[in-house]
């Protein structure tokens, strides 16, 4: 069972490029998020997609852009990386809102260093 | 003002003893999530509970709705419990808040 799958796992970027952040998970799931998470800060929402075709931004949306490609597929942008955006990418999917109880599954992670 | 609020952030523990990491929300929930993370991976979630207790392996999590408060236990912790461990709130949408997370050391 692969579940939710990110790449890269790792990524070295200079300040300027852009780069994508690929997510695709196998469940069947409606919803998808993009986090990041550094030191001390906990996860923080990014954008999310409640379904195909929708879209919304989360509590840290700056400097990224996102698509929901698919159900399978929830993509992250960064069109001009800024040493700020240095993190750890999650994607995580989950069934369905109207039932909070349904747990959210993660990725493995991108480690991204903007130099 | 963070909705969920956890402690210890840092935790060592002797291998055998009884561990209890502590979360408190603010906010109206019908299920608090309990997730872990182990050094440089990803994160998986452990329980989902919206009363009472539940119980897998060494892992015991409760939950009391009126104090807003819930409780991870971990019993005879082994160096493998080792990991940062994260508890989550589910709001009305479709999204959640999450607690900085506790990084437990269990020294063999």
């Amino acid at each position: 069972n692969a579940g939710v799958t990110q790449t890269p796992k790792f990524q070295v970027l200079k300040t300027g490029q852009s780069m994508t952040l690929q997510c695709a998970q196998d469940m069947n799931h409606n919803s998808m998020y993009w986090y990041r998470q550094d030191p001390g800060m906990g996860l923080r929402l990014i954008y999310y997609s409640a379904s195909e075709g929708t879209t919304d931004k989360g509590e840290v949306p700056n400097g990224y852009n996102v698509s929901r490609l698919n159900k399978r597929e929830f993509s992250l942008r960064l069109e001009s990386a800024a040493p700020s955006q240095t993190s750890v990418y999650f994607c995580a999917s989950r069934l369905n809102r109207v039932w909070s109880n349904q747990p959210q599954h993660f990725g493995d992670g991108t480690r991204l260093s903007i130099l | 003002k963070n909705e969920v609020e956890q402690s210890p952030q840092n935790l060592t523990a002797q291998e055998g003893e009884f561990i209890t990491i502590n979360c408190s929300y603010s906010v109206g929930i019908s299920a608090l999530h309990w997730l872990q993370q182990h050094p440089g991976g990803g994160i998986v979630s452990l329980f989902m509970l919206s009363s009472g207790k539940k119980k897998h392996g060494r892992l015991i999590a409760t939950i009391n709705i009126q104090e807003k408060h819930s409780s991870l236990h971990i019993t005879a912790s082994h160096p493998r419990d080792s990991a940062v461990y994260i508890c989550a709130a589910p709001n009305t949408g479709n999204q959640f808040y999450f607690g900085t997370g506790t990084s437990l050391t269990v020294i063999p």
